[in-house]
């Protein structure tokens, strides 16, 4: 199975929003709102930013939020902060009973 | 609150198994509201997953890993095992253990916590 499709990078400037999106299939994406989104600084593990498309962990600010539309499901960062400088992972649940990453996209806050 | 470490060698030979384990603190393997997950992390690159199990079901498996994967719990010792069978340079990765909640009422297959990660490298 293919990986989700994300962009490999994006930018923005701190206070701006910016936005990842997310491309799967309708065995994935399309089917099920089981789509979750993972921080990763360099050199550590990653951290759940939003599971079931929109939801939000205890602790995880509301600049990011969740979304889905079709096959493409989006993360969304309102008031960029020089700490969200970091990859950026989707992930999905398929139709095979399995589980797909996308393959990542690095943000940079200019 | 929960917390997982990834233990077991960081060098091994091509075609030999690569073994680890996660010891998981602050919760039970036991709980079959979660599946206990591997997923791995080629250097430079995206993250893949590898498979989970859980105490009260059936393990999912990674379509292109199954026939070399094996994961397994042992609830008296909190932890649960990945086995990767004849390993190649391209099963080098760190890998990761995570908690997998599993899917009730329409929520659920997100991975959180995660351990801190294992470098695992294929060589001889």
């Amino acid at each position: 199975q293919s990986a989700l499709t994300q962009p490999a990078s994006v930018s923005g400037s701190p206070g701006q929003s910016t936005t990842i999106s997310c491309t799967g299939s309708a065995n994935d994406i399309g089917y099920y709102n089981y789509v979750s989104w993972y921080q990763q600084h360099p050199g550590k593990a990653p951290k759940l930013l939003i599971y079931d498309v929109n939801y939000r962990p205890s602790g995880v600010s509301n600049r990011f939020s969740g979304s889905k539309s079709g096959n493409t499901a989006s993360l969304t960062i309102s008031g960029l902060q020089a700490e969200d400088e970091a990859d950026y992972y989707c992930s999905s649940y398929t139709s095979s009973s399995t589980l797909l990453f996308g393959g990542g996209t690095k943000l940079t806050v200019l | 609150q929960v917390q997982l470490r990834e233990s077991g060698p960081g060098l091994v030979k091509p075609s030999e198994t690569l073994s680890l384990t996660c010891t998981v603190s602050g919760g039970s393997t036991s709980s079959g509201s979660y599946f206990w997950a591997w997923i791995r992390q080629p250097p430079g690159k995206g993250l893949e997953f590898i498979g989970s199990f859980c105490y009260s079901g059936s393990p999912y498996y990674n379509p292109s890993l199954r026939s070399r994967v094996t994961i397994s719990l042992d609830t008296s010792k909190n932890q649960f095992s990945l086995k990767l069978s004849s390993v190649t340079a391209t099963d080098t990765a760190v890998y990761y253990c995570a908690r997998q909640q599993r899917a009730v009422a329409g929520s659920g297959n997100w991975f959180d916590p995660w351990g801190p990660g294992i470098l695992v490298t294929v060589s001889s």
